[in-house]
């Protein structure tokens, strides 16, 4: 199957400081790259949307200064946290549009970063 | 808008039982796709089973199954001789045909007793 990889696994940062998060799909070109937030205990929601060489479009509520989405490239996409918070604390889990290679509208999800902001 | 939810926040079954885990949607879409996913202590997503909307026959994988009922915007999830290793979070997702969205509903914690 597709291979996602997503770096880091686990990050802790102090508050004020920025985080970087990498998607990177392993086997396949992604032209679209989906962002998810998991806060404890609770489900995904979407953040954004990236396509390659545009601008990222955020779901209602999402600061776009906040989480600077950057899809440089078909096989990576970048999540940055800016000025991170403690609420910013949660699990964040990229996936990218594998374009029907896994089948039919299934996507394949990164293991997530788990980031703690004290 | 398009609505999912998960009434059942945490669920048990023992070794080898079979348990049903609900899920009920709400959209005015004709054409979309449900899935369940499961995901694990190590939080990565797993894709369990896909339905297709514009199918009648529920779709099975295994020892996993579903009761999809259109009209009812109902799709249970029915595990068959259930191990250990099924003890994880249960998220059935809804996704419109053409989008690559998910909407996700809140989950269900499945333990499986030994």
């Amino acid at each position: 199957g597709a291979v996602v990889s997503q770096h880091p696994s686990w990050v802790i940062c102090k508050s004020g400081t920025s985080v970087k998060i990498e998607c990177r799909s392993l086997d396949f070109q992604a032209t679209t790259m989906f962002w998810y937030r998991q806060f404890p205990k609770q489900s995904l929601m979407l953040m954004a949307t990236s396509n390659e060489g545009s601008k990222a479009t955020y779901e209602q509520g999402v600061e776009k200064d906040k989480f600077l989405i950057n899809h440089a490239s078909l096989t990576l996409s970048t999540l940055t946290v800016t000025s991170a918070h403690p609420e910013d604390s949660s699990f964040y889990i990229c996936s990218p549009d594998q374009g029907g290679r896994a089948g039919k509208n299934i996507q394949y999800f990164g293991a997530g970063t788990r980031l703690s902001v004290l | 808008a398009q609505t999912v939810t998960q009434s059942q926040p945490e669920m048990s079954v023992q070794e080898a039982e079979t348990v049903t885990l609900s899920c009920t949607y709400d959209t005015s879409e004709n054409n979309y796709y449900l899935f369940w996913y499961k995901q694990p202590p190590s939080r990565q997503m797993i894709l369990v089973i896909r339905q297709e909307a514009y199918k009648q026959q529920n779709a099975t994988e295994n020892r996993f199954s579903v009761n999809f009922q259109k009209a009812a915007k109902s799709f249970s999830l029915k595990i068959s001789d259930s191990q250990l290793g099924d003890t994880a979070m249960y998220f059935c997702a809804f996704m419109k045909a053409g989008t690559y969205k998910y909407i996700f509903g809140t989950g269900t914690r499945l333990k499986v007793l030994a």
